[in-house]
């Protein structure tokens, strides 16, 4: 597609079931980020991919949160046991070069909510 | 990242200038200065980035320091429409971009 795909675009579900969120990055595009963003507060890195290097799970906010990217591609963030506070909208972004004039481009993100 | 600081907040008036200022005085020779805004309810629009020299696009100006260590960005007749929170970040190359609170700018009629 021409941009970044996330699905599902909402998901409701209740606690302390897992939930799997999907992002489709743009062609060619070998960073990879996951962000979070709760009501009314700003955007909270979780994780990024680049390339084949290894993850940068710095914001990763516990261990039931976890992200994969197949064949430098595709990219899925599991909750596991999901919780009220995980209640948010997760926005991934995909960049074909960081730091050095590459832009992100961002899907419309994934609105989760957990009963 | 480079650390940068912004105003939490800016009102401006419809049809005027917007500048919004950002300090990013720990930036290091290759690192760009990206500003990127975020109107409510949407996923974070890229607006402009530039590295040494000022840069112009359809959307805004970004006027940087001789000595990089500050920035702005420029919204030369602000409309409602721009009313949005703006962020500015200098990531370091090869890692992550990391949001900070930004500028919530209010364009007033």
């Amino acid at each position: 597609g021409a941009g970044v795909s996330q699905s599902p675009s909402n998901k409701v579900t209740e606690k302390g079931k897992d939930v799997e969120l999907r992002c489709d990055p743009i062609s060619g595009h070998t960073a990879l980020y996951w962000y979070r963003q709760s009501l009314g507060q700003g955007l909270e890195f979780l994780i990024y991919f680049q390339g084949n290097s290894a993850p940068d799970k710095s914001g990763l906010p516990s261990d039931r949160f976890s992200a994969e990217r197949t064949g430098g591609s595709v990219s899925t963030l599991t909750i596991q046991r999901t919780q009220q506070e995980d209640s948010a909208v997760y926005l991934c972004a995909s960049s074909s070069q960081t730091g050095r004039g590459g832009e992100l481009f961002f899907g419309e993100g994934s609105r989760l909510t957990v009963l | 990242d480079a650390k940068t600081t912004q105003p939490p907040s800016m009102d401006c008036a419809e049809g005027r200038a917007a500048n919004l200022p950002c300090n990013h005085s720990t930036i290091s020779g290759n690192e760009y200065v990206y500003w990127y805004r975020q109107i409510h309810s949407q996923g974070p629009q890229y607006i402009i980035h530039g590295l040494k020299n000022n840069e112009t696009n359809e959307m805004a100006s970004l006027i940087i320091t001789e000595d990089r260590k500050s920035s702005t960005l420029i919204l030369p007749h602000a409309t409602l429409r721009d009313t949005a929170v703006y962020y500015c970040i200098v990531p370091n190359y090869g890692q992550n971009f990391v949001f900070g609170p930004g500028t919530r700018l209010s364009v007033l009629p």
